[in-house]
């Protein structure tokens, strides 16, 4: 079936620095969706985007729809940003299907 | 943002019994979803709908039913609730197309003993 890689899975840095978080699928995706997950909490989406590049705050997402791979770039990160980063996929064929990876771990110290 | 209700939040089931995961979604979006997550397999998608009285299964359906009475509501039923159903339970809802975000409730913590 259907499969969602994220890289890496886990990742420590120090307040300030930059993050960069890949996400690669099995197959064409029409629409691909980041999420952020404290433990414990639910998922909050940080950015929809199926195609090209898109910004929000620090954050940047990547999708480059043919080479079947998107990323997340996070800029002068803060300690609030630890958590769990994931990325899900939505397949072609008009189908409703939402495919997660099993998310980057994102822990940043001072 | 788009609001998912779901409850309850937490459940302590008999292994046997009937469980249902309620979700309500105030938003008018055509789309539900259910999800469980457990350490080590990430979120793995259950049953989900397309709109009221439709549901679909996702890739992991087995042990599982799923109902859409309405637009707004959509329910995970366990018949015969079993120990290997204990996870965390999300429920999510979203419109259709490709700039379309998807948003999902709180979560319900089920535990079958």
């Amino acid at each position: 079936g259907q499969q969602v890689q994220q890289s890496p899975a886990s990742l420590v840095l120090q307040e300030g620095e930059n993050a960069e978080l890949q996400c690669n699928f099995s197959s064409t995706a029409t629409r691909l969706q980041w999420f952020y997950q404290r433990p414990g909490g639910s998922l909050v989406s940080l950015l929809s985007n199926p195609s090209g590049t898109k910004h929000t705050g620090r954050l940047t997402s990547t999708t480059v729809t043919k080479e079947r791979r998107g990323s997340l770039h996070i800029s002068s990160s803060q300690i609030t940003d630890s958590g769990t980063y994931l990325c899900a996929m939505g397949n072609q064929g008009g189908s409703a299907k939402l495919i997660f990876g099993e998310g980057t771990k994102l822990t940043v110290s001072s | 943002e788009a609001a998912v209700t779901q409850s309850p939040r937490n459940k302590v089931a008999v292994t046997g019994g009937k469980v249902t995961l309620s979700c309500n979604q105030t938003n008018n979006h055509n789309n539900m979803y259910w999800y469980r997550q457990d350490t080590g397999h990430g979120l793995r998608l259950i049953h989900y709908s397309y709109g009221a009285g439709s549901t679909e299964k996702g890739d992991i359906p087995d042990g599982y039913k799923a109902s859409r009475p309405s637009q707004e509501n959509f329910s995970l039923i366990l018949e015969l609730a079993t120990p290997s159903q204990t996870s965390v339970y999300f429920c999510a809802s979203g419109d259709a197309g490709i700039n379309t975000e998807v948003f999902f409730g709180k979560g319900t913590r089920l535990t079958v003993v």
